[in-house]
């Protein structure tokens, strides 16, 4: 099993829906996950931590499951500004280093 | 956030050359990072770069392809060697960022190997 999983999508939504990408973690002690966003040929820049309780920023929610080990992180009302590669990243502990996901690609149709 | 200034962004290089990635932070941090990012991939950890002593590298990864130096606590160069096709990828530098509590990423070098 890797370490830090996600479905590579591509995710194909109309703009306005509401979308969804869990991010699933082997390390059952791993104490830090964030979501990242990379554009095409950029590089990868912190969307945002998510916290044990869940954290919303503006449209994007980020929650964790720590029982069944994923992350999620719910985009509401989608822009065609949404489209890109959204990154999980997870923090094994005992290390200042982090694992990333493959990424799942979101395109938000006109 | 910490700001980095990556370069070169992008070079095409013949195989058995060399090319040194340069990374300099406008503030001070204890540790910096370098990652690799093949096309259609995600990000792998090549190694740890500590001011005043050696780079920690990642399994897969060895001192003599990759050698890191980082002089001082705002600036490292990661030197990739030797090269072949298959090193043809990103590479980015990234730190911890305290106020986020996650990494800043430099804007890459497009590494091309011919």
């Amino acid at each position: 099993r890797k370490e830090v999983e996600q479905d590579p999508g591509p995710f194909n939504v109309p703009e306005g829906a509401t979308v969804a990408f869990n991010c699933t973690y082997s390390n059952s002690a791993s104490q830090s996950f964030f979501w990242y966003r990379q554009d095409c040929r950029k590089e990868p820049k912190l969307l945002m931590s998510v916290y044990s309780s869940g954290n919303e920023d503006g449209r994007f929610t980020a929650q964790l499951n720590r029982a069944s080990q994923y992350i999620s992180l719910l985009i509401r009302d989608s822009k065609l500004s949404d489209s890109a590669t959204y990154l999980c990243a997870v923090n094994p502990p005992g290390t200042y280093k982090y694992i990333f996901g493959t990424g799942t690609r979101l395109k938000v149709l006109a | 956030s910490a700001v980095i200034s990556q370069k070169p962004s992008r070079d095409i290089c013949q195989r058995g050359t060399s090319l040194t990635i340069q990374c300099q932070v406008d503030s001070q941090v204890t540790m910096m990072f370098w990652y690799r990012q093949q096309p259609g991939q995600s990000l792998t950890l090549i190694a740890t770069a500590n001011q005043g002593s050696e780079a920690t590298y990642e399994s897969g990864f060895v001192i003599d392809k990759f050698p890191i130096s980082r002089p001082n606590l705002t600036f490292s160069t990661l030197t990739v060697s030797n090269m072949s096709p298959e090193d043809s990828s990103i590479y980015l530098c990234s730190v911890a960022n305290r106020e986020l509590n996650g990494y800043t990423f430099g804007s890459g070098t497009r590494l091309t190997v011919v």
